[in-house]
């Protein structure tokens, strides 16, 4: 079946440093790919997406290129702050299924030290 | 511009009891889906609708029932609550024409004593 592995965290980096949180798929189909976020308390936000190949989705400085041929979205960052700390979760969606729905990695946990 | 809206927030149950998490969007989204999330596992779908009347099961469904009877409501049942069922819970929504973009509550902490 479907399946998104995210690196483990947490991942604690101090202020200003560069940020990546790998990402890998397995899909059946040609998915699109997902990061969302979710601040302590809060719900899912979508952060950026990707729906094809090569194909790269930025917000907020962060950026992540959809790669077929390694199966990879992974995130990145060139200066995180202490206000980018939450958990990131990777995700996928295979459009024309009917469904509309998420396939999650585990998130990982993102902490910025001052 | 409520989006999609939750209730409650934070619930304790006791082993046996009922009840019902609400999500109601206003976005006139077609597509409705229910995950949970727990500690290490990301979001995993419990119960999901593609337009009001057709709701299907997703990856987790046993112990919980839904339905749609309006594009707004997507009430998710709890029968019996079971310990296990102890997680946090997200409604969330799509429109057909919006692409894969997908809108999430803000999530219902359940805790089953």
């Amino acid at each position: 079946g479907d399946s998104v592995t995210q690196m483990e965290g947490p991942v604690t980096l101090s202020e200003e440093a560069f940020l990546t949180i790998n990402c890998t798929y397995t899909a059946t189909g040609y998915p699109s790919l997902f990061w969302y976020v979710q601040y302590p308390g809060e719900g899912l936000q979508l952060l950026l997406k990707a729906t094809k190949a090569d194909d790269k989705g930025s917000n907020k400085g962060f950026e992540a290129t959809y790669r077929k041929e390694t199966t990879s979205f992974h995130l990145e960052k060139g200066s995180v702050q202490v206000s980018d700390s939450a958990v990131y979760f990777c995700a996928l969606s295979l459009p024309n299924t009917g469904r509309r729905a998420l396939t999650f990695g585990s998130g990982t946990r993102l902490q910025v030290q001052p | 511009n409520a989006g999609v809206t939750q209730t409650p927030k934070f619930q304790v149950l006791k082993t046996g009891q009922s009840m019902t998490l609400q999500c109601a969007q206003d976005m006139n989204h077609e597509y409705m889906s229910w995950y949970r999330q727990d500690p290490g596992m990301g979001l995993r779908l419990i119960h999901y609708s593609v337009g009001a009347g057709i709701t299907d099961q997703g990856e987790v469904p046993n112990g919980y029932n839904v339905s749609r009877s309006t594009t707004e409501d997507f009430p998710l049942r709890l029968l019996s609550a079971a310990p296990s069922q102890t997680s946090v819970y997200f409604c969330a929504s799509s429109y057909e024409k919006g692409g894969d973009t997908i809108y999430f509550g803000e999530g219902s902490w359940l805790t089953v004593v």
